[in-house]
């Protein structure tokens, strides 16, 4: 069974620029989640989707960042413009169903905004 | 909202030996699950052992256990025979079950386990 697939790997823009990050989750996960992991920290949640409906996106940040996963299964979440502040590592999650015990995780997207 | 604290930014043991790492958290909520995740340096997050808060009963995955007080809010993972491919970064997770509302997972900042051969 394949993983959950994310592209890019790496990404390096200036600030102010735009940048979108690509989450194929594991085939006939209905939950997909994106984290923000900032270096030393553990990850924050900053979106789920239940198909193609948002859950919970109380913790994006809405001026600059959105999301979408539309026919419910790829989701793409996009930044513009980018800050210094969000460099870090963006980790996309799927599982089953929304009240399934483990969600699996992509390899992430390694942000540096210079 | 629920918080979760790991202490100990950094833990170095020796090889084959045992390790506890620590982890506290906070929720007003008595349905939630508790999980360890591991991530190496390939930032690949695994999950290592989960814990449902109803159950009394420790888990345990092979050299994994934890050691889980409910009333303490206390969740430490121990790992016996220590190996080289355990080093890694190391979470501690909370996710709500209310089964309602959102269930992200809310992590601690993570411990660093070096392993010395």
């Amino acid at each position: 069974e394949a993983g959950v697939a994310q592209s890019p790997r790496y990404k390096i823009i200036e600030k102010r620029q735009s940048v979108a990050f690509w989450c194929n989750p594991i085939s006939g996960h209905a939950t997909l989640y994106w984290y923000q992991q900032i270096l030393g920290q553990g990850p924050k949640l900053l979106i789920q989707f239940q198909n193609n409906g948002v859950v919970d996106d109380s913790q994006l940040p809405k001026d600059r960042f959105s999301a979408e996963r539309l026919k419910g299964v790829d989701s793409t979440l996009k930044i513009q413009p980018a800050k210094l502040e969000d460099s870090a590592v963006y980790l996309c999650a799927s599982s089953l169903e929304r009240v399934s015990t483990e969600q699996f995780f992509g390899p992430g997207t390694r942000l540096t905004v210079l | 909202a629920q918080t979760v604290t790991q202490s100990q930014p950094e833990m170095s043991v020796q090889e084959a030996e045992t390790v506890t790492l620590s982890c506290t958290y906070d929720t007003s909520e008595s349905d939630y699950y508790l999980f360890w995740y591991k991530q190496p340096p390939s930032r690949q997050m695994i999950l290592v052992i989960r814990q449902e808060a109803y159950k009394q009963q420790n888990a345990t995955e092979n050299r994994f256990s934890v050691n889980f007080q409910k009333a303490a809010k206390s969740f430490s993972l121990k790992i016996s025979d220590s190996q080289l491919g355990d080093a890694a970064m190391y979470f501690c997770a909370y996710r709500n079950n209310s089964g309602g509302g959102a269930d992200g997972l809310t992590f601690g900042k993570g411990t660093h386990l070096i392993i010395q051969p």
